[in-house]
């Protein structure tokens, strides 16, 4: 099956540890993205690539960062500096200049 | 700066009625206007989009609406079944670029059986 996978589904991590999120896509899509959200609120782009070994800020980049070695692949790691990172992430893709993203299942980031 | 309103919050309709979520955008660039649906603690799907050449666009039940003019594009959704109760997001893309958007905050539809 094509498709992106995220996991965990569930994350646990306690107060100022740094976290990774993983995110795999088999649809040869060459953009990826991570998403954040919020009970109530719309989905808020952290960073987004569109080609291997590169990528660009979104709106709330600050206490994330991401690498993308990998096509298939675009971990993205929450850092202590977050200041709030419990949260619903999201991860997608999509072909670069066509507009829909298809979207992973999400982690849900808990920070204790 | 530019963005994506979305209304209502919450929407609660009887089986067979129709429900209808209504977006406004600012960016007068925006070209492309999907739609998502999101099931509890799943990722959200595509159900329908429009482009901005387009005025209307219509899949079975769900159909949505697009007035440029206006900057109002809207969804529709006739019938309605249990299943479809979900949060709906509604989307407009940044600029001409196709791959990134502004969201809407969602819609929580529950339709009663």
């Amino acid at each position: 099956d094509g498709g992106i996978t995220q996991s965990p589904k569930y994350l646990f991590r306690k107060e100022g540890q740094n976290v990774t999120l993983s995110c795999e896509q088999n649809l040869n899509h060459d953009a990826m993205y991570w998403y954040r959200q919020d009970p109530g609120q719309g989905l808020r782009l952290i960073y987004y690539s569109q080609i291997v070994n590169d990528f660009q800020k979104g709106d709330i980049a600050e206490g994330y960062s991401v690498s993308r070695e990998k096509k298939e692949s675009f971990p993205l790691t929450v850092t202590s500096a977050q200041k709030n990172p419990t949260a619903f992430y999201l991860c997608a893709s999509s072909i670069v200049g066509v507009g829909e993203q298809f979207f992973g299942p999400g982690t849900r980031l808990t920070v204790l | 700066g530019e963005n994506v309103e979305q209304h209502p919050s919450t929407l609660s309709v009887q089986e067979g009625d129709s429900a209808v979520i209504k977006c406004t955008y600012s960016d007068s660039a925006s070209n492309y206007f999907p739609w998502y649906k999101q099931e509890l603690g799943k990722g959200p799907q595509l159900i329908i989009d429009i482009r901005s050449n387009v005025g209307e666009k219509k899949d079975q039940r769900i159909a949505v609406t697009l007035n440029k003019t206006a900057k109002h594009f809207s969804l529709h959704i006739t019938e309605t079944q249990p299943e479809d109760s979900a949060v709906y997001f509604c989307a407009a893309s940044r600029g001409n670029t196709g791959n990134q958007f502004y969201f809407g905050t969602g819609t929580s539809l529950t339709v009663i059986p």
